[in-house]
């Protein structure tokens, strides 16, 4: 089962909006409504920002929102802060056999 | 409060057995709905997915890594214990144990720390 794909960086300045995709296949991101979102900072374990393509689990800022087209799956954060500068790595549910896989990873940069 | 913390050796050699221990507390392994991961993190690398235990005490694998991994739990410990065979440096990597809950579906909404793991002669 391959890595699931993401640009390898992203940047913007404060206040604008960024969006990082995440492209699978038929067999994970196509099949299932099952993608999550993590935000990890230097250091640190990573952080559940969206799951289930949309949902926002409690206390996650509303600047962040995930979708859906075909295989691929989007995270966007609007507003851009400084504190959102950080890797951000997707992840899909894949089936009984394969189970889970995550994306490579983008670094995302507030200029 | 949900919290969850890895532990095992921070340095094991090529062909040895790892074998890490996430206890956990604010939830039951028995819970309908709840599951515990191992999932690793090489140094400046993504994310992998490595393992999942459910309340049920099924159990599944990455596949690449399927014949060298087995995770188990035990429940009136709060812990989950992965066991990776014939380590090597590659395998070099942080650790980390987290939570899927049924609120979250497949997602892992609790994460512990993470232990780094050195594989090295």
């Amino acid at each position: 089962q391959s890595a699931l794909t993401q640009p390898a960086s992203v940047s913007g300045s404060p206040g604008q909006s960024i969006t990082i995709s995440c492209t699978g296949t038929s067999s994970d991101v196509g099949s299932y409504n099952l993608v999550s979102w993590y935000q990890q900072h230097p250091g640190k374990a990573p952080k559940l920002m969206i799951y289930e393509v949309s949902k926002r689990p409690s206390g996650v800022s509303n600047r962040f929102s995930g979708s859906k087209s075909g295989n691929t799956a989007s995270l966007t954060i609007s507003g851009l802060q400084a504190e959102d500068e950080a890797d951000y790595y997707c992840c899909s549910y894949a089936g009984s056999s394969t189970f889970e896989v995550f994306g490579t990873g983008t670094k995302v940069t507030v200029l | 409060q949900v919290t969850l913390r890895e532990s095992g050796p921070a340095l094991v050699k090529p062909t040895q057995t790892l074998t890490l221990t996430c206890t956990f507390s604010g939830f039951s392994l028995s819970t309908s709905g709840m599951c515990v991961s191992w999932i690793r993190q090489p140094p400046g690398k993504a994310l992998e997915w490595l393992a999942l235990i459910d309340w049920d005490d099924d159990k599944y694998y990455s596949t690449s890594l399927k014949t060298r991994l087995t995770i188990s739990k035990d429940t009136s410990k709060n812990q989950v214990v992965l066991t990776m065979t014939n380590m090597d440096p590659v395998d070099t990597a942080t650790y980390y144990c987290a939570r899927t809950s049924p609120d979250t579906a497949m997602a892992f909404d609790y994460w512990g720390q993470g232990t780094l793991v050195t594989v090295s002669s």
